[in-house]
């Protein structure tokens, strides 16, 4: 059974940091390209970035380049986010999702981890 | 930056009734167009992904349809576990990544 799931969500202050990381099991982890989408209370979906399954493409939405990094280790089948330079903006629940064979959607997706941006 | 626009907004039906829910896209995404369900506090989940091809284990009363800029969900007939909201997804800039998602439609028990 595919499962995702995240960690490391909390509040921080503005300006501040933290490193958001998805556990992976029941597939190949190394085989598949992996994304973060983010969804604001009571707000839709926001892709946030991606990442290849060799880790050597990465993309980011407008919204976090600059500020956030994705990265793998496909020998401890994880995947991460480091997030800085935190706005109140980027308050979500942020989601894992894994790719559906290199098609740019999103077949599996973890329960999520919410950040939290306030003073 | 390909904009994704949902109608309804809030769609009232009846368990039985069929359902149409619509996603037009600022300029053509070809077929390169999902369909998620997300109910409360779940993560979304995948139905439909190419306009028309059904995710795995997705009923057959899912349907996608269209391509180019319109594209519609069809849910012949509404089970009580089908009220949800409902988001699209374009990947036609893949792999450069630049997905974006419609504001959703929320299909509410009339």
């Amino acid at each position: 059974e595919v499962q995702l799931v995240e960690s490391g969500g909390g509040l921080v202050q503005p300006g501040g940091s933290l490193r958001l990381s998805c556990a992976a099991s029941g597939f190949t982890f190394s085989s598949y390209e992996m994304n973060w989408v983010r969804q604001a209370p009571g707000k839709g979906l926001e892709w946030v970035s991606y990442i290849s399954s060799s880790g050597s493409t990465i993309y980011y939405a407008d919204s976090v380049k600059g500020r956030f990094t994705i990265s793998r280790d496909n020998a401890k089948n994880s995947l991460y986010l480091q997030m800085n330079s935190l706005r109140a903006e980027d308050t979500a629940v942020y989601y894992c999702a894994r790719d559906l064979g290199t098609l740019g959607f999103f077949d599996y997706w973890g329960q999520g981890t919410l950040v939290t941006v306030s003073s | 930056e390909i904009v994704l626009t949902q109608s309804p907004a809030t769609l009232s039906l009846s368990p039985g009734e069929r359902a149409t829910l619509s996603c037009r896209a600022s300029q053509s995404v070809s077929s390169y167009l999902a369909w998620y369900q997300q109910k409360p506090g779940q993560a979304p989940r995948l139905l439909i992904y190419d306009a028309s091809n059904r995710a795995t284990g997705i009923p057959a009363r899912f349907s996608g349809s269209g391509s180019g800029t319109d594209f519609t969900l069809t849910i012949s007939s509404l089970e009580p576990e089908d009220f949800a909201v409902y988001y699209c997804q374009q990947r036609s800039n893949w792999p450069r990544g630049e997905y974006t998602f419609g504001q959703g439609t929320k299909l509410e028990i009339k």
